[in-house]
């Protein structure tokens, strides 16, 4: 299947510092990535969907000026969490829609990224 | 899209075939069944999907009843590397979709 990469894998960083995650679809073209939060213990939870070249769609609850999202090219998504606070602690995911021959699309996921917030 | 509904959990012994049950009795005549699977601290792996017919690769097969309301995920040779979250999932194919999670079937693979 098509890969999906997130840098950095894992994050510690000071409580009202941003942190920039990346994902990247590597041997296909994604013209939308999505983004997910997981706590622990709990499932996937989607917080926006990027699409290249516009403004991301943010789901209900989730703070855009707080989760800033940019789909700049189609390989690259980048997500970052501006003034970081412990409860932003989480595992953070994104994923790659790719437009396969038959027709049907299919979502790759990247590894995730582990934040911790101090 | 349509509701899923799967296990809480399941545990298989290793060698044997694991079979993962999914409901979707709503689903529509365009939404396709989509398979992941989380390994713990990993991000979900891609299985199978299919819209009504039986699939099979390399990972997996997939069984769709013929009305379509209900599936089977077939690991047909279980290890202890397939312990992990099954999802299930609803999606209309070739247009705009966001996968929504539910919590899942936990596969436990017992040596």
């Amino acid at each position: 299947g098509a890969v999906v990469s997130q840098h950095p894998s894992r994050v510690i960083c000071k409580s009202g510092t941003s942190v920039k995650i990346e994902c990247r679809s590597l041997d296909f073209q994604a013209t939308t990535m999505f983004w997910y939060r997981q706590f622990p213990k709990q499932s996937l939870m989607l917080m926006a969907t990027s699409n290249e070249g516009s403004k991301a769609t943010y789901e209900q609850g989730v703070e855009k000026d707080k989760f800033l999202i940019n789909h700049a090219s189609l390989t690259l998504s980048t997500l970052t969490v501006t003034s970081a606070h412990p409860e932003d602690s989480s595992f953070y995911i994104c994923s790659a829609r790719e437009l396969g021959l038959t027709r049907t699309d299919t979502q790759y996921f990247g590894p995730g990224t582990r934040l911790t917030v101090l | 899209d349509a509701k899923t509904t799967q296990p809480p959990s399941m545990d298989c012994a290793e060698g044997r075939a694991a079979n993962l049950p999914c409901n979707h009795s709503t689903i529509s005549g365009n939404e396709y069944v989509y398979w992941y699977r989380q390994i713990h601290s990993q991000g979900p792996q891609y299985i199978i999907h299919g819209l009504k017919n039986n699939e099979t690769n390399e990972m997996a097969s997939l069984i769709i009843t013929e009305d379509r309301k209900s599936s089977t995920l077939i690991l047909p040779h279980a290890t202890l590397r397939d312990t992990a979250v099954y999802y299930c999932i609803v999606l209309i194919s070739g247009g705009y979709q966001k996968v929504t999670f539910g919590t899942g079937t936990k596969l436990q693979v017992i040596p």
